[in-house]
């Protein structure tokens, strides 16, 4: 299903290399920050989150990293799949509080 | 578990007519959350239910919406009356506590208001 905007960010990545994708967020208060990924017509789906006091943390083939310096993000996806085909979204939580602030999202196409 | 169930899939009305979308979160999960999808506006909070009770409808955006959670179980999100501009994919997600960041999405349901 539709789920994205018109100018969403797209990342074209060749089937088997790594990919990056990136994000800026806003709240230097936020206590978690997080990865999800929406395949086309379904949910977003949980990846991995990072809390405020790290600075990396590793999944099956994810890496999240954050600098809090620059208010940056990034996930890592080693040997990227056709599966891995979707839109990620970063989001941030702020300070335990249930309310997760999403970002415009990123379309990451593999290309075989 | 099936995960959130939500239904309709799909729902196509006329502008005018009241629409119910449902929702059973995963059980166990005392935290749910509407939101609504749309290309411009991406994922939008409509509303969060703890333990059944409403904590924060700020997301909700005219009082034609409105969103109940009878029991652990089950969420209705009603839209009366429906008007176009409600076109969108309105996702309901259940977590396990309100602080977790790991929501648990359903499939969503596609609402076509014409």
């Amino acid at each position: 299903g539709e789920s994205v905007g018109l100018h969403l960010p797209t990342l074209s990545v060749q089937e088997g290399d790594n990919s990056i994708i990136n994000c800026a967020y806003s709240n230097s208060a936020s206590d978690y920050f997080i990865w999800y990924k929406q395949e086309s017509g379904k949910g977003p789906q949980f990846i991995i989150d990072i809390r405020s006091n790290m600075d990396k943390r590793q999944g099956q083939r994810v890496t999240v990293l954050l600098n809090k310096t620059v208010k940056h993000l990034s996930l890592q996806i080693a040997a990227t799949q056709p599966g891995d085909s979707a839109v990620y979204f970063c989001a941030e939580n702020k300070g335990g509080n249930y309310q997760l602030i999403w970002g415009a999202g990123t379309k990451l196409i593999i290309k075989p | 578990d099936a995960g959130v169930i939500q239904s309709p899939r799909h729902e196509v009305t006329e502008m005018g007519q009241e629409v119910t979308l449902r929702c059973k979160p995963i059980s166990g999960h005392n935290s749910l959350f509407w939101y609504r999808q749309t290309m411009m506006r991406g994922l939008e909070l409509l509303i969060y239910f703890n333990n059944n009770v409403p904590i924060d409808d700020s997301g909700m955006p005219e009082d034609r919406f409105s969103a109940k959670m009878p029991n652990a179980s089950f969420s209705t999100l009603k839209i009366q009356p429906s008007e176009p501009r409600d076109s969108a994919v309105y996702f309901c997600a259940s977590s396990f506590r309100g602080g977790s960041t790991e929501a648990f999405f359903g499939q969503g349901t596609r609402l076509t208001v014409v």
